[in-house]
């Protein structure tokens, strides 16, 4: 998991606040992954992204959560409004390329630890 | 659709074997395995790619039947430093990587 950089690693935030969650990939790596993993449960897919271009969107929420990557700068994972429910720990992973045998493993990065209030 | 792992929890003790399971209603593009200490993140055991393939890690290692849609992970004279939660990942569409709800291991001297 080394060089796939996150922050903040913790955050707390009030209801009815926004949350915002930052991925940098590892060097070399154009594919990024956001997963939420709630207390003592497996590992959520949400959002699959290249640069300026999401993939897969297929796990996450319908309203209130939103993911970019763009052009230049890391990924961004947004959550608006935020409730109670949203506390966990949301995980960015990064890969050269889904598809390729030598680009195929995906690194995660640290973490974020979202507490709601 | 999700991967199935089976147990959902072993206790061994140190030097002991164990053996993890992950089965998939799909078809497997590819395995990926993980293993996750408490509060940290996720680190990458092996990936297998095509039915058939085994791998090893030290004293872990793990085999791919394609034609099962089942990928097995096997830990042998286990020690304290294996304790964790692994985690199969099954590639979906050469795209995105789902996740099994995980197998904690325990690990006692």
């Amino acid at each position: 998991n080394a060089g796939v950089m996150q922050n903040p690693r913790h955050l707390v935030r009030r209801r009815g606040q926004e949350a915002r969650l930052r991925c940098s990939p590892m060097k070399g790596h154009s594919h990024v992954y956001w997963y939420r993993q709630l207390p003592e449960e497996g590992l959520k897919f949400m959002v699959y992204l290249q640069k300026e271009n999401i993939i897969d969107e297929s796990g996450m929420p319908k309203e209130r959560f939103s993911a970019e990557f763009p052009k230049e700068g890391p990924s961004i994972l947004r959550i608006q409004q935020v409730v109670r429910g949203d506390s966990a720990a949301y995980f960015c992973a990064s890969s050269r390329m889904m598809g390729q045998p030598s680009g195929n493993t995906i690194y995660f990065g640290e973490g974020s630890w979202l507490t709601v209030v | 659709q999700q991967p199935v792992q089976s147990p959902q929890a072993v206790i061994l003790r140190e030097g002991e074997d164990a053996v993890i399971n992950c089965s998939s209603s799909k078809a497997l593009y590819s395995v990926h395995w993980y293993r996750q200490k408490h509060g940290e993140a996720p680190v990458f055991l092996m990936i297998l790619l095509k039915g058939g393939e085994q791998k090893g890690h030290e004293k872990i290692s793990a085999s791919f039947n394609e034609k099962k849609q089942q990928s097995s992970l096997y830990l042998t004279a286990s020690q304290l430093s294996y304790s964790g939660t692994y985690f199969c990942g099954t590639g979906e569409g050469a795209q995105k990587l789902v996740f099994g709800q995980g197998t904690r291991l325990t690990i006692n001297p």
